[in-house]
């Protein structure tokens, strides 16, 4: 298996513009995660689903991010509009029932100018 | 509140030499706790996971400790290597495995030099 699977790896934008992240999780795994790390807050749980239902966005920091979960293969993480503020890395992971292991992607690499 | 905190901060030793970092943890209850690994660049891989009765776990050159007593956790690195240069994640799950949440420490930042 490939791993978590995120794209793209690096986006520069531009203040006010919409951002979509997207990540393929393992296949088989039932839970997928959204993580966004700062040097000054670490990582941060967003949201994430079980089965492809989400299950706790109390993280989400504001309306401007939204996630979907279209299919068990398949999640978005979108940002609109997107603030300089939004600026981090932001981590996709998937596990097999819930919080026994996390697999964690590569990360994408975000920067609002 | 829930929290867990690593120390020291950062680090930097010697390759072949051996480290140790360190995680306290207040989070209840308490289900088990994890060691992650992060290269630069890269996302948290697992090094190891310990339940509330285990006391020691070891992964190769990384030897973890759970005193769930005092709520502290330690990850020894024996002969450090250059690739041992990482941010080390303590996280504790809290509750059920599968529905209870995952507090993450800052991390410790270990530079391996030879």
């Amino acid at each position: 298996d490939a791993g978590v699977i995120q794209s793209p790896r690096h986006e520069v934008t531009e203040m006010g513009q919409e951002v979509t992240l997207r990540c393929k999780p393992i296949s088989g795994h039932d839970y997928l995660f959204w993580y966004r790390q700062t040097m000054m807050r670490g990582l941060e749980l967003l949201i994430y689903f079980n089965n492809n239902v989400p299950i706790d966005d109390s993280g989400m920091p504001e309306d401007r991010f939204s996630a979907k979960m279209p299919n068990a293969s398949f999640s978005t993480l979108k940002i609109q509009p997107s603030e300089p503020r939004d600026s981090a890395v932001y981590f996709c992971a998937s596990s097999f029932q819930g919080y026994e292991k996390l697999f964690f992607g590569s990360g994408t690499q975000l920067s609002v100018l | 509140k829930n929290q867990v905190e690593q120390s020291p901060q950062s680090l930097i030793i010697l390759e072949g030499k051996n480290c140790t970092l360190q995680c306290n943890y207040t989070v209840s209850p308490f289900s088990n706790l994890r060691w992650y690994k992060q290269d630069t660049g890269r996302g948290p891989v697992s090094l190891t996971i310990m339940t509330f009765s285990e006391n020691t776990k070891s992964n190769g050159r990384y030897t973890a400790t759970l005193d769930a007593d005092t709520k502290q956790s330690s990850l020894h690195i024996t002969a450090s290597q250059l690739s041992d240069s990482a941010s080390y994640i303590c996280v504790v799950s809290g509750g059920s495995s599968n529905t209870g949440k995952l507090i993450f420490g800052q991390g410790t930042t270990l530079q391996v030099k030879p």
